[in-house]
């Protein structure tokens, strides 16, 4: 059975510094991927960042960017030039490929002051 | 106009009573999904929807009926919930390609909070 673990219930930055929020993972499954969301105020779950195990480039969005370590199952989100807008809760996931279900961890609340 | 819209946004609700949470997807998406979100617990998958089919049930309790008659719409029935069910219920789509090589990227709606008295 996957599992995702987030060991940050909080963290905090201020304005135009930078965050790095933890992931790590366990799953059996080599055909995987994980995912960060960002969930703000407004409750709707929003995907910041994708990434497929098979790649070993790290993924980035703009001031988004993952460092994934797939020997140590270590799935990290660096968060560059934080922004208010950026204050949510991040929730690390994953699922196997060809399977419709994600598993979430307890998510991290981030803080950004100004 | 959001991707995944669902109504109500809140909802309070007696033991006793029967409601209905409605979720609607506009991105021609063919699987959807409900989940429970308590707080301080990870997200909690209850049921999947694929091509209208039922693939998953999370060992839900039978108090949560879901339904799903077409592929853009997902309902979840209610009826005598415990003060334990109250929580966000979110629901989600996405696209799943035959052969599993679809991106498992899941649209979120923005929930409906749902209290039980």
């Amino acid at each position: 059975a996957q599992t995702v673990t987030q060991s940050q219930p909080e963290m905090s930055v201020q304005e135009a510094e930078t965050v790095t929020l933890s992931c790590t993972y366990d799953t059996s499954e080599s055909d995987y991927y994980l995912f960060w969301y960002k969930q703000p105020p407004s409750r709707q779950m929003i995907l910041v960042i994708r990434q497929e195990a098979y790649k070993q480039q790290n993924a980035t969005e703009n001031r988004f960017s993952v460092n994934f370590q797939k020997a140590a199952k270590s799935f990290s989100l660096k968060i560059s030039d934080s922004q208010l807008g950026d204050a949510a809760m991040y929730f690390c996931a994953s699922t196997t490929g060809g399977s419709e279900k994600l598993v979430f961890g307890k998510g991290t609340k981030l803080t950004v002051n100004p | 106009e959001t991707g995944v819209t669902q109504t109500p946004r809140h909802l309070v609700m007696g033991m006793t009573n029967k409601k209905s949470l409605k979720c609607e997807q506009h991105l021609g998406h063919n699987a959807m999904y409900w989940y429970k979100q308590s707080a301080k617990k990870p997200l909690e998958l209850m049921f999947v929807y694929n091509f209208k089919e039922q693939t998953e049930n999370n060992s839900v309790p039978s108090r949560f009926s879901p339904e799903c008659p077409n592929s853009s719409h997902l309902f979840l029935h209610l009826h005598t919930l415990q003060p334990e069910d109250s929580a966000l219920y979110l629901c989600a789509s996405s696209q799943v390609l035959a052969g599993g090589l679809g991106k498992n990227i899941q649209y979120f709606g923005a929930g409906t909070r749902l209290s039980v008295l």
